[in-house]
């Protein structure tokens, strides 16, 4: 069974320090790798996705990566804000057809100081 | 563009009340839709996922039943609610040929 952990859990930094969040998953047979966010109380808002053919992304500040054959995600921030204060979830999606082979870490709540 | 609504955004219920959450999804047809669960300190986990209208795959035993009666429509609903049904609830969609998942904005459900 896959199981997708993400390191630290909690991770608080200054305002305008680059940052990276992990993300390791056990299973490498995967069809793409997801980066969401969310804030509290809300719904989960899609930042990144990376096809299993892929090295990374980029949107704006952020930078996501995959190392398929290592089992590893990372998602870097570059010059933190405190808007970027939120929970960051990944998810991969398995090879397997079916619905139901997407699979989340627990996440990491990020903190920006002002 | 792709839009998907929940309602309510918010519900407290007495325990053995019935449920019913509303799921909708906007800008797209055949979508695969979700109901998800996130409770307090705890990663998503799956409900139930529908691939057509009429069509409910349940991923674990419980007191939650699903309902697809339109393409774009998914109901979360119970019978009798138990303090255990408190949580979020999420519903999403993805399409079949782009594997990439959207959420709705959730339900915080109650139960008292």
């Amino acid at each position: 069974k896959q199981e997708v952990t993400q390191i630290p859990a909690a991770l608080s930094v200054p305002e305008g320090e680059n940052l990276v969040l992990n993300c390791s998953f056990t299973d490498s047979a995967i069809y793409n790798l997801q980066w969401f966010r969310q804030d509290p109380g809300k719904g989960l808002t899609s930042l990144l996705l990376i096809q299993s053919s892929q090295r990374e992304q980029t949107s704006g500040r952020l930078n996501a990566s995959l190392d398929k054959s290592s089992g590893r995600s990372t998602l870097y921030i570059a010059a933190s804000q405190p808007g970027d204060s939120a929970t960051y979830l990944c998810a991969v999606r398995l090879l397997q057809t079916g619905a139901n082979n997407l699979f989340f870490g627990t996440g990491t709540r990020l903190t920006v100081i002002p | 563009s792709q839009t998907i609504h929940q309602w309510p955004a918010t519900l407290v219920q007495p325990v053995g009340s019935p449920l019913s959450l509303e799921c909708t999804v906007e800008g797209t047809s055949n979508p695969n839709l979700y109901w998800y669960r996130q409770a307090a300190g705890r990663g998503l986990q799956l409900l139930f996922y529908s691939v057509g209208i009429g069509q409910i795959s349940s991923e674990v035993p419980q007191n939650l039943s699903a309902s697809r009666p339109q393409d774009r429509q998914f109901i979360l609903s119970s019978k009798k609610l138990l303090l255990s049904d408190s949580g979020f609830y999420l519903c999403a969609w993805r399409t079949a040929s782009y594997n990439e998942q959207f959420f709705g904005p959730g339900t915080r459900l109650t139960v008292l």
